[in-house]
């Protein structure tokens, strides 16, 4: 079945920098684009960004750009994001979701909890 | 981009039928047939319920249906039960590789 697993997640002071993962299994990992979206502590869904199935084309939302990277490893099935410069508006939990096309997301991990806090 | 335009809430009781909608703009769920609707439980992963507008996922039940009117979009629950009761979000490509999500509207099952 598939599964997706965040990892990384924690807590970090303002203005540092943390990586989550997300690692795949029970599919073809290579094939499809993958995406990480985001939720405040009750807010509702923010999508944060977007990468190709061959990790070749990249999207962001505007409120991320040029502080968060996207990035995967196909060979180990692992999708990355690396979060900089961090802020207290960007505590929340954060779900990496499979894109089978269309800008669906079938499959979601379970998320990682990330909290910018001094 | 703006976030899409939900009810905060909705309700119906078992058996029932109610209506979600979700407005936005000419850029994004009027100009594109990529609308998806997802259900989100307490403490869960949101579950994709309708993806381009009206299609439904292989498991997802036929009481759940999704249209759309110009920049309007519409999640219909058919037959309410009360495992539906859960917040439910719609988003929308709103052009150059870019999604915008609604708020979210909590339903509840009386």
């Amino acid at each position: 079945q598939v599964q997706l697993v965040e990892s990384g997640g924690g807590v970090v002071l303002p203005g540092r920098s943390l990586r989550l993962s997300c690692t795949a299994s029970g599919f073809i990992f290579r094939i499809y684009d993958l995406h990480w979206v985001r939720q405040a502590p009750g807010k509702g869904l923010e999508w944060m960004t977007g990468i190709s199935s061959d990790g070749s084309h990249k999207t962001y939302a505007d409120s991320v750009k040029g502080r968060f990277t996207i990035s995967r490893d196909n060979s180990n099935n692992t999708l990355f994001l690396q979060l900089n410069s961090l802020r207290a508006g960007d505590t929340a939990v954060y779900y990496c979701a499979r894109g089978p096309g269309g800008w669906s997301f079938d499959y979601w991990g379970q998320g990682a909890l990330v909290t910018v806090s001094s | 981009q703006s976030a899409l335009t939900q009810p905060p809430s909705a309700s119906g009781s078992p058996g029932q039928s109610v209506t979600i909608s979700c407005t936005g703009t000419s850029s994004d769920v009027g100009g594109y047939n990529y609308v998806s609707w997802y259900q989100q439980h307490p403490g869960k992963a949101p579950k994709l319920m309708i993806y381009e507008v009206s299609k439904r996922p292989s498991g997802v039940p036929d009481r759940f249906s999704g249209s759309k009117s110009g920049n309007t979009a519409s999640l219909t629950v058919s037959g309410l039960q009360t495992e539906d009761e859960a917040d439910y979000y719609c988003s929308s490509y709103a052009g150059s590789d870019n999604l915008v999500f609604g708020g979210g509207t909590k339903l509840t099952v009386l």
